[in-house]
């Protein structure tokens, strides 16, 4: 596509359920990244992909955080249980190459846990 | 572990007054540094890369700087639309690069 595509744009969930985030990456953009922004921060890495293998998953915070991607193309970041603090702006980015090359980053989704 | 450290945290200009953003860094190994900019409920926006000290790259009135342990972001002659949080990142390997917290750049007409 044109650009980086995340969907939902908002969500407002209840303490204790399940979400799952989408990211459309650039078609032909090997690499895929999640981060989170949470209000006036700055952005926190959460894991990377290289086609579909994730080699650095190292920014999930707990386990209750996962993500997968398939196909070289469409990424879901699932939370389970959320929590209070797991509200954030999920932002996802694309780029060609995971080295030396910008990312290009979605409109993120806005996660809200009440 | 990489860090990033930008200041101001935030500045004001008055359009047409010029001035500079500072990103300072600690990596091993710097692949690549970049400067994005974000308005408020988007996605930050990919401006330049820079890869080696002395390394220069403008766009309209932006122009970013790279030294061995910094990087400017000059604004000349800045407008109101040039008002944004610009971000700096660095790389020091393949995937994740580590953002600073950004300076919020207000321009006043």
């Amino acid at each position: 596509g044109a650009g980086v595509s995340q969907s939902p744009s908002n969500k407002v969930t209840e303490k204790g359920k399940d979400v799952e985030l989408r990211c459309d990456p650039i078609s032909g953009h090997t690499a895929l990244y999640w981060y989170r922004q949470s209000l006036g921060q700055g952005l926190e890495f959460l894991i990377y992909f290289q086609g579909n293998s994730a080699p650095d998953k190292s920014g999930l915070p707990s386990d209750r955080f996962s993500a997968e991607r398939t196909g070289g193309s469409v990424s879901t970041l699932t939370i389970q249980r959320t929590q209070q603090e797991d509200s954030a702006v999920y932002l996802c980015a694309s780029s060609p190459e995971p080295l030396n090359y910008g990312y290009t980053f979605g409109s993120g989704t806005r996660l809200t846990v009440v | 572990e990489d860090q990033v450290t930008q200041s101001p945290e935030a500045l004001r200009l008055q359009e047409g007054e010029s001035s500079s953003l500072n990103c300072s860094y600690t990596v091993s190994g710097l692949r690549g540094l970049f400067w994005y900019r974000q308005d408020p409920g988007k996605g930050p926006e990919f401006l330049f890369t820079l890869y080696s000290a002395g390394e220069e790259k403008e766009k309209e009135r932006l122009k970013a700087t790279l030294t061995k342990k910094e990087s400017f972001l000059h604004i000349t002659a800045p407008k109101p639309e040039d008002s944004a949080t610009y971000l700096c990142a660095v790389q020091a390997g393949a995937g994740k690069s580590t953002f600073g917290d950004g300076t919020t750049l207000t321009v006043k007409p």
